[in-house]
């Protein structure tokens, strides 16, 4: 079983529709949550980080948490097609400061 | 936010030769930094903890011998490939933890190498 697994792709929304990003985890004892944005040839871009279970917003992202289920999701509302990149999840564990577990990474694209 | 610069951004090497990647943490110092490795169409992979004044820490799988990390001061870290290979060939990103943040971790732009 992969440590983080993110929901397969390629994902396709309309634009203006609510893309949802899924992502879960083996390890019970992963502390912090993150999700990055990558677009082709750049590296990650940090675009929500999660600690407690329960939700987070930030603007259009909506990050949610339940270490219940090791489940954590990214919401997008009103997708631009500037979102199209692809999305990583990444975990990190309370005993491995900053390390961090990636998925597998979900490609996601906004048409007009 | 926190900001991470990488040099250089692609590289070109030879079959052979040693390449060194440097990263710098531009506006906060940062006594860990990570190196991690992605091949086309994959998600990264870390290979190895870079402690400042100490050795790195390489995770399972990544020869040290091979890929040498020097973490010299608070805001710079080097990855070394030596005897390069094509199939080293790959985009290599370091990151470094942002102090204000709980283990949030910036990326470098990355560094393009291909081993020809």
């Amino acid at each position: 079983q992969k440590e983080v697994e993110q929901n397969s792709g390629p994902l396709s929304v309309p634009e203006g529709a609510i893309a949802s990003l899924n992502c879960t985890y083996s390890d019970r004892v992963s502390q912090s949550f993150f999700w990055y944005r990558q677009y082709s040839g750049k590296s990650p871009e940090l675009i929500m980080s999660i600690y407690s279970n329960g939700d987070k917003e930030d603007g259009r992202f909506t990050a949610q948490l339940n270490k219940a289920s090791q489940y954590v999701s990214l919401l997008i509302r009103d997708s631009q097609p500037s979102d199209s990149a692809t999305y990583l999840c990444a975990v990190s564990l309370s005993t491995s400061y900053g390390k961090l577990t990636f998925g597998q990474g979900t490609i996601l694209t906004v048409h007009p | 936010g926190a900001v991470v610069s990488q040099h250089p951004s692609w590289v070109i090497c030879k079959s052979g030769t040693s390449v060194k990647i440097e990263c710098r943490s531009l506006d906060f110092q940062a006594t860990t930094m990570f190196w991690y490795r992605q091949f086309p169409k994959q998600s990264l992979m870390l290979m190895a903890t870079s402690n400042e004044g100490s050795k790195a820490t390489y995770e399972q799988g990544v020869e040290k011998d091979k890929f040498l990390i020097n973490h010299a001061s608070l805001t710079l870290s080097t990855l070394t490939v030596t005897s390069a290979h094509p199939e080293d060939s790959s985009f290599y990103i370091c990151s470094a933890p942002f102090s204000g943040g709980l283990y949030e971790q910036y990326f470098g732009p990355g560094t393009r190498l291909t081993v020809t």
